[in-house]
């Protein structure tokens, strides 16, 4: 069974923390993205990788950076976090090229910036 | 990416069928037909993809028309657990980087709530 998961399920930072969130995926996939998702705003991409080292940005990268040092891990850091940046983040992975929308997302972080 | 258009909302009652439709009418002819659905507080889920040929698998099937331009996403004995926020995508299958703007991003629009009764 194909497996995401998330480092935490909630999670709770003060603003201008570091704040990093672990993405680990089990299926030898290529490509690893972070989303947020908001009320009103739908799904929007931060950042994704389609291979170790490489990243792209994506719609909303300000922010935030992201780590890609090994195939199966992705993650996602705030430098300094802001309450702007409370949202539900949500990792996803599939393959590269051919399969590339059949995305298999992590549960989910709920991150409160207070 | 094509245009989607699903119903707000939807009810169906436990163990009986449910046919939620999509329509997108301005489809391509590399676009893909893709169903998501998330369930409350928790990640969204693949369900299925098509092209113009029905599909089945586990968790559902995939009527897609003839002209492409509609299709609808059947759960055949639907539960409890099936009620869920259900999106229609619709894009090419492939990922396109260097210069390109597709790059695998999905974009879900409003959806379809569908709640199922027991």
């Amino acid at each position: 069974d194909v497996k995401v998961t998330q480092s935490s399920r909630y999670l709770v930072k003060r603003t201008g923390e570091k704040v990093f969130l672990e993405c680990v995926q089990d299926m030898d996939h290529e490509n690893m993205f972070w989303y947020r998702q908001d009320p009103g705003l739908g799904l929007r991409l931060i950042y994704f990788s389609y291979d170790v080292k490489m990243k792209e940005k994506g719609d909303i990268p300000e922010g935030y950076s992201v780590s890609r040092e090994k195939k199966e891990r992705f993650s996602l850091i705030l430098e300094s976090a802001s309450t702007n940046q409370t949202s539900m983040y949500l990792c996803a992975s599939s393959l590269l090229g051919r399969g590339v929308n059949e995305q298999y997302f992590g549960p989910g972080t709920r991150l409160t910036v207070t | 990416d094509a245009k989607t258009t699903q119903p707000t909302s939807m009810d169906c009652a436990e163990g009986r069928a449910a046919n939620l439709p999509c329509n997108h009418s301005t489809i391509s002819g590399n676009e893909y037909v893709y169903w998501y659905r998330q369930i409350h507080s928790q990640g969204p889920q693949y369900i299925i993809h098509g092209l113009k040929n029905n599909e089945t698998n586990e968790m559902a099937s995939l009527i897609i028309t003839e002209d492409r331009k509609s299709s609808t996403l059947i759960l055949p004995h639907a539960t409890l657990r099936d009620t869920a926020v259900y999106y229609c995508i619709v894009r090419p299958d492939a990922l396109i980087n260097a210069g390109g703007t597709s790059y695998g991003k999905l974009t879900f629009g409003q959806g379809t709530i569908l709640t199922v009764h027991p």
